[in-house]
């Protein structure tokens, strides 16, 4: 696997949009994720975008990659209280043992009334 | 996640004894993992199963082990409990397709 990073903290108004950012280094990685993990939960699967798309949409959620930059991007439109959690995004990377996933440390998003 | 259970959820233990965290599947996935999370670390894995009785060793596996004896079990061990394992664990599942991870709930495991 290689690096994945994140920004730390990202503070919006309710309403608003979000955008989290995320790099990646591994430029074989054919599948980037995101995930989303709220307080006292577990990982929950958001979204995936496969390494041949520029950008994939979802209700709220567009996913934008850059993939000559190895630029991952989540902007969540219309952003509500219930968004405030974690989000990590993830690159993955084959083994003879499977697929594999290279986590970021995760961006913590406070959505503020 | 219904598919994923984690037990315990909550653990205390002491310095020195010996500590195993348990995943339970229902959704007949072939790969298995444990992570652990920590504040400035995200997530990084332990060990991770290929099948049963395949496992192998992932980034900081120093101090642990497992055991995959049937598809739907994966054992994780502290053979002798330290503080630096005081951390919140995470099992996750997964198939050969590459549609992500499925995750537990996760274990809070405190050594004191």
């Amino acid at each position: 696997g290689e690096d994945v990073e994140q920004s730390l903290f990202l503070s919006v108004r309710e309403g608003d949009s979000s955008v989290i950012n995320c790099t990646y280094t591994d430029s074989s990685s054919t599948y980037l994720y995101w995930y989303k993990q709220e307080p006292g939960a577990g990982l929950q699967l958001l979204t995936y975008i496969f390494s041949n798309m520029d950008m994939k949409q979802d209700q709220r959620l567009t996913v934008l990659l850059n993939k000559k930059d190895k630029h991952l991007s989540l902007r969540i439109a219309d952003t509500q209280t219930g968004d405030s959690a974690i989000y990590f995004c993830a690159e993955n990377y084959g083994t003879n043992a499977g697929n594999m996933l290279t986590f970021g440390g995760g961006t913590r998003l406070m959505v503020k009334p | 996640d219904a598919g994923i259970t984690q037990s315990p959820r909550h653990k205390v233990t002491e310095t020195g004894t010996p500590v195993t965290l348990r995943c339970h599947q229902t959704e007949n996935h072939r790969y298995m993992y444990w992570y652990r999370q920590d504040p400035g670390h995200g997530l990084r894995l332990i060990h991770y199963s290929y099948g049963v009785k395949d496992t192998d060793k992932g980034e900081v596996s120093d101090g642990y082990s497992v055991s995959r004896s049937k598809t739907e079990d994966f054992l994780l061990t502290l053979e002798s409990a330290t503080s630096s394992q005081t951390s919140v664990y995470f099992c996750a599942t997964g198939t050969d397709t590459n549609y992500g991870y499925t995750f537990g709930s996760g274990t809070r495991l405190t050594v004191v």
